[in-house]
This record gives C-alpha cells, structure tokens and sequence, in this order.
C-alpha cells in the first residue's frame, strides 16, 4: 500500500547541477503534480500532468522540467539548480470523480515530500 | 484568478476547546470544490476535509466541520474538542472545475495556519 512514493528524500546540491526527483503512485491515478513548499508561501504548482504524455505548467514553472513517459511516474528535472529552488518538493495525484452534477476531482493524495538544499 | 487567503499565520488554543482557522477565497467559477489539508511536523500533507460548491450541507468529519458561507466566500475550518496531536499546520486550498478538460484537478493553496494546542 505504497501509495505516492517520492526519491530521494534530502539532497544536497552545488549551484548548477543538475538533478531529478521522480515520483511514482500506485493508485493508477490520471493527474499527477509537483509542488513546491517554502515558508509563509503555502503550496505553489510547478508543473502538473493530465495523462501519459502530458505535461502543463503551473504557476512557478521556471527552471524546472517535467515528464510523464509512464502513467505512473512524474519526473521532475532541475537542469541547473539555483539556490532560489532550496526547498520541499512535494508530488500528489489524484482522480476523477463524478458526483452527478459536476465532475469533480477527488482530494490530491500527497507523498512524505523531498528536501532540497542548494548552495 | 483564483486566490486563497488564510489570515492567521499563527493561533493556539487549550486543549478540549474548539476553534476556527479561517479561510477566504476569490474565484469566478461557479462550481468548485475547497479542502483542509493537516500538515503536522513529520511533514506529511494529510486531507481533512472536502466542500463542494454546490453542496447545501456543511461537511463534517469526525472533529472537523467546515462552515461554508458561499455569499461570503469564506470556508472556515472549525476543530472541535482540541487535542495536543492537532498541534500542526493546516492549509485551506481550491479547486475549481474548469470548462476546459486539460484543467485538471490541480489545487490552489493558501498560506497556512499554525496551529499549537496547549495542555
């Protein structure tokens, strides 16, 4: 019952590298999100994917990219790593639901998050 | 453009006692659907609480109850009987259904409310 699984857990980067952090569900999920987690900012999308082969930004887009080669895993890519991108990473998916009178998404199903540190 | 504001940044609250963590929210949309995520210190998001907009009712679950003022766009979130595992921050967020398919169900997340129970 793994649910939404993120690795790695904590890394530490110099400035300019590059990394991925992939997550994977098992609820067979369509939607899946990166978001990320700064203090006194809340949540803030990144990148979101309706399917298997597609991806859209979301509202802090830059210096990230995304892909969904497999129904079950997001990637997300930092090319270049800049210390302004320190900070919890956080994948979710969820599902349709339809509730009779509007289709609805269900509630974001999280993982435990991935710490980031860039100096 | 859809917003979610929770104004208290900080509350605390006696043990046994209930309270209320604010949430405001701006959208245009007329169906839409608000949640209450727990955070507590390990990290995790945990989902608490769903509204829909079309729903007449207020929802409940267990302790926690969400009173929903639609005119005045406000989806408080009120712990009854609090206990010192409440002790976390709680995030209001936004979904809304969209007329475009690829919207998804991606969700708008307000700033947080720390919350601190005391014995």
């Amino acid at each position: 019952n793994a649910g939404v699984t993120q690795t790695p857990k904590f890394r530490v980067l110099k400035t300019g590298q590059s990394m991925t952090l992939l997550c994977a569900q098992d609820m067979n999920h369509e939607y899946m999100y990166w978001y990320r987690q700064d203090p006194g900012m809340g949540l803030r999308l990144i990148h979101y994917s309706v399917g298997e082969g597609t991806t859209a930004k979301g509202e802090v887009p830059d210096g990230y990219n995304v892909s969904r080669l497999k129904k079950q895993n997001f990637l997300l890519g930092l090319e270049s790593a800049a210390p302004s991108q320190t900070s919890v990473y956080f994948c979710a998916s969820s599902y349709e639901r339809t509730t009779g009178r509007v289709t609805n998404t269900g509630e974001l199903f999280f993982g435990e998050g991935s710490r980031l540190t860039v100096l | 453009a859809q917003k979610i504001t929770q104004t208290q940044p900080g509350m605390f609250v006696q043990e046994k006692e209930a309270v209320t963590l604010d949430c405001t929210y701006d959208t245009s949309d007329q169906s839409y659907g608000l949640f209450w995520y727990k955070q507590p210190s390990s990290g995790e998001m945990i989902f608490l609480i769903y509204q829909g907009s079309y729903d007449e009712q207020n929802a409940t679950e267990g302790r926690y109850s969400l009173n929903f003022q639609k005119a005045r766009k406000s989806a408080n979130l009120v712990i009854s009987a609090s206990q010192l595992g409440d002790s976390a921050m709680y995030f209001c967020a936004m979904r809304e259904a969209g007329l475009i398919y690829n919207q998804g169900g991606k969700l708008i997340f307000g700033q947080g409310t720390e919350l601190s129970v005391k014995p």
